[in-house]
C-alpha cells in the first residue's frame, strides 16, 4: 500500500496568518494515464471530511482562494493563507492513483 | 443539490452483522462510484472499498475483505454496506462518499460493539 505521511502533525497558527502542510507519498502518485490524484481535505469537529483542493492543484468548487495546493510526483503541500476561524479542523491527503486508496495521518491547524 | 443521508447509529454484539444504508439524491447516482470508509479516533481514515452503482462492479481494501460487502440499490439511489462477525476493532464512524474524488460525504453511523 502506498503509504501518506503528513507533517506537521498539529500546526498552531494566529489568525490573518499563513499555514503550510506537507504530504509525501511512498511510491510516484503519477497515474499512467499522466494525472496526479492527490486530494485534501478538511474535517472540522463533529463534521465528515469536506473536499477541498482534487488532483494537486484544483479548488473544489465554493473553496475560497485562500487555498492552494502544489507538488508533483512525491510531494506536496497544501498552503492556507490569512487563517480564519472556519478552517481550523483536521487536514488530510488522500492519493487515488493506487489501489488501495490511503490517507495520510492527518494535521490538525489549531489556533496558537 | 447532491446530498448523502447515512442510516442511524447501531449498538451491535460481538459476533453479529450489520448493514449500513447510504440514501443519495441530487446526482446521477447509476453512474456514480460510492466508496464507504472507516474513521476511528487517532484520527485516522481508512477506505474500505468502493462499488459502480451502474453494474455493481466492486474493489476492496484486501483489508475489509471477508469484512465488509457493499450493494447497491439504483431503484431508490441507495448504496450498502454489510459488515460480517463484528469485533471490537469494527468499532468506528463509517462514511459513505462520492465519487473519485470523495467529494460529497455522509454525515457518518457510528457503530459500537459491546455485549
Amino acid at each position: 500500500d502506498v503509504v501518506m505521511t503528513q507533517t506537521p502533525v498539529s500546526l498552531p497558527v494566529s489568525l490573518g496568518g499563513q499555514a503550510s502542510i506537507s504530504c509525501r507519498s511512498s511510491q510516484s502518485l503519477v497515474h499512467s494515464n499522466g494525472n496526479t490524484y492527490l486530494h485534501w481535505y478538511l474535517q472540522k469537529p463533529g463534521q465528515s471530511p469536506q473536499l477541498l483542493i482534487y488532483r494537486v492543484s484544483n479548488r473544489f468548487s465554493g473553496v475560497p482562494d485562500r487555498f492552494s495546493g502544489s507538488g508533483s510526483g512525491t510531494d506536496f503541500t497544501l498552503k492556507i493563507s490569512r487563517v480564519e476561524p472556519e478552517d481550523l479542523g483536521d487536514y488530510y491527503c488522500l492519493q487515488s492513483t493506487h489501489f488501495p486508496r490511503t490517507f495520510g495521518g492527518g494535521t490538525k491547524l489549531e489556533l496558537k | 443539490q447532491v446530498k448523502l443521508l447515512q442510516s442511524g447509529a447501531e449498538l451491535v454484539k460481538p459476533g453479529a452483522s450489520v448493514k449500513l444504508s447510504c440514501k443519495t439524491s441530487g446526482f446521477t447516482f447509476s453512474t456514480s462510484y460510492m466508496s464507504w470508509l472507516k474513521q476511528v479516533p487517532g484520527p485516522s481514515i481508512e477506505w474500505i472499498g468502493w462499488i459502480y452503482a451502474g453494474d455493481g462492479g466492486t474493489n476492496y481494501n484486501q483489508k475489509f475483505k471477508g469484512k465488509a460487502t457493499l450493494t447497491v440499490d439504483k431503484s431508490s439511489s441507495t448504496a450498502y454496506m454489510d459488515l460480517s462477525s463484528l469485533t471490537s476493532e469494527d468499532a468506528a464512524v463509517y462514511f459513505c462518499a462520492r465519487g473519485q474524488y470523495f467529494d460529497f460525504w455522509g454525515p457518518g453511523t457510528m457503530v459500537t460493539v459491546s455485549s
